[in-house]
C-alpha cells in the first residue's frame, strides 16, 4: 500500500510569508502528527490529529496550526514566517489508539530566506 | 522540556561490531519506540517495547527497558555500512510520541 505522502518536498519561502504543507497518511490511518526537526532543537512535536480533531498539541506559537480533513488528510500552516522556522516537517500517521507504530512520510524542507 | 537525551551523540565503529545507544526519558510511558533515520529524510520504524516488558529481539536489534531508570538501549549487532545512520528512541503517552536528541551512527567497511 502507498506510504505516507507530504508535499512539496522543498519550499523556499521569504520571511513574513505564511505556508501551507500537506500530507496523505496511509489509507486507513486516521491520526496524523506533525513534527518539526532542526539541527538544533532535533525533533519537536507539532500537533496531533484524529478523526479531523486536535488532540495533542506541542509547545509552539499560534503561527503554527494545522487541520485534518474527514479524509484523514491533513495540513499544516505556518504565518509570518522566521528565519527560525526553517526546518524539515515531518508528517507521521498511525492507526491511532496507544501502541501503533507511525509511519513517517519523506518530509518537507522548507527554507525561509 | 520533555525531550530525552541519548547517548553517545555520535558513534563510530567497523562493520562488524557492535553498538549500544542509550536513551533517557522524563515521564511515565505507554511504550518506547526506535526509529531510524537516513539522512535528511523520514523515520523508519525499528521496533516497540512496551512499559510491562524488559527485552525485545527483532532481527540484528535488540532493546532493553529498564522503567525505574526511566532508560533503554538499542543493541544493533554484527553492524554493517548499510546501518548507517541517526536512531532515535520515541516515547509514547497519549498518543504523542515524544523524540529523544537522537545518536548518530557511523559504520565503516
Amino acid at each position: 500500500k502507498a506510504g505516507v505522502t507530504q508535499t512539496p518536498r522543498y519550499l523556499i519561502k521569504t520571511r513574513g510569508q505564511q505556508v501551507t504543507l500537506s500530507c496523505s497518511p496511509i489509507s486507513g490511518h486516521r491520526s496524523v502528527s506533525w513534527y518539526q526537526q532542526t539541527p538544533g532543537q532535533g525533533l519537536q512535536f507539532l500537533f496531533e490529529y484524529f478523526s479531523e480533531t486536535q488532540r495533542n498539541k506541542g509547545n509552539f506559537p499560534g503561527r503554527f496550526s494545522g487541520r485534518q480533513f474527514s479524509n484523514s488528510r491533513s495540513e499544516m500552516n505556518v504565518s509570518t514566517l522566521e528565519l527560525g522556522d526553517s526546518a524539515l516537517y515531518l508528517c507521521a500517521s498511525s492507526r491511532g489508539g496507544s501502541g501503533p507504530e507511525a509511519f513517517f512520510g519523506q518530509g518537507t524542507r522548507l527554507t525561509v530566506v | 522540556s520533555q525531550q530525552g537525551e541519548e547517548d553517545p551523540q555520535a558513534l563510530s565503529i567497523q562493520e562488524g561490531e557492535n553498538a549500544t545507544m542509550n536513551c533517557s526519558y522524563k515521564t511515565s510511558i505507554n511504550n518506547l519506540q526506535w526509529y531510524r533515520q537516513n539522512s535528511g529524510r523520514g523515520l523508519v520504524h525499528l521496533i516497540l517495547i512496551r512499559s510491562n516488558e524488559r527485552e525485545k529481539h527483532s532481527g540484528r536489534l535488540r532493546v532493553t527497558l529498564d522503567t525505574s531508570k526511566k532508560s533503554s538501549s538499542l543493541l544493533i549487532t554484527a553492524s554493517r555500512a548499510a546501518d548507517t545512520a541517526s536512531y532515535f528512541c520515541a516515547t509514547e503517552n497519549t498518543d504523542k510520541l515524544i523524540f529523544g536528541t537522537g545518536t548518530r551512527l557511523q559504520v565503516f567497511p
